[in-house]
């Protein structure tokens, strides 16, 4: 079965630093972009970061860069999202989602079922 | 950074209704927008990709038309697993952005 499983979601204090991680099966993970996507409850969504097959072109929101680096490792078919220095704002769940094949589509085409992030004193 | 706009942000509509949702760019994105359908408690889904082209598996009922600044998605014939929330995006350039959302709810 084709999946994405994230994980490293948690109840966290502003300021303090997380490790998202997305664990990707039956697909080849190395052909693919990959993103992170996140939702504030009851919000609309809001795309984070994103990077192609072998994380030549690397793009983030404004609203998180400087704080947060996407990477992955191919040969653990993993994706990861480090995130630094915490906000409430960031408080969302936040979603691993799979690119076409081709470098020139960016959109999603399976997500996972997303892991939750609170950020809270 | 390219703004979405989508109209309505919520709609209410009948079981064999034929549903229209809008959806502008703030600046010529030529087709590349996409749809996604959210139900509560789920990740979304990919329904068109490139303004019209239907991912595999989605319904013929779904269609999406428009190119430039102005997209619509089409739900002909509404079903009762069709009632969620649908959201569009750009993906023309970088950050990628999506639209705010149209709740489609039962009448």
């Amino acid at each position: 079965e084709v999946q994405l499983v994230e994980s490293g979601g948690a109840l966290i204090q502003p300021g303090r630093s997380l490790r998202l991680s997305c664990a990707a099966s039956g697909l080849t993970f190395e052909e693919y972009a990959m993103h992170w996507v996140r939702q504030a409850p009851g919000k609309g969504l809001e795309w984070v970061s994103g990077l192609n097959w072998n994380s030549a072109t690397i793009a983030y929101a404004d609203s998180v860069k400087g704080r947060f680096t996407i990477s992955r490792d191919n040969a653990k078919k993993s994706l990861y999202l480090q995130m630094n220095s915490l906000r409430p704002e960031d408080t969302a769940f936040y979603y691993c989602a799979k690119g076409p094949v081709g470098d020139s589509y960016w959109y999603f085409d399976l997500w996972g079922r997303g892991t939750l992030v609170t950020v809270s004193s | 950074d390219i703004q979405m706009t989508q109209s309505p942000s919520s709609l209410s509509s009948s079981v064999g209704d034929r549903v229209t949702i809008s959806c502008r760019a703030s600046q010529s994105i030529s087709i590349y927008l996409n749809w996604y359908q959210q139900k509560p408690g789920k990740a979304p889904k990919l329904l068109i990709a490139g303004a019209s082209s239907l991912e595999r598996g989605v319904p013929s009922r779904f269609s999406g038309s428009g190119s430039g600044t102005d997209f619509t998605l089409t739900i002909s014939n509404l079903q009762p697993e069709d009632f969620a929330t649908y959201y569009c995006q750009q993906s023309y350039s970088f950050p990628l952005t999506f639209g705010g959302g149209t709740k489609v709810e039962i009448k």
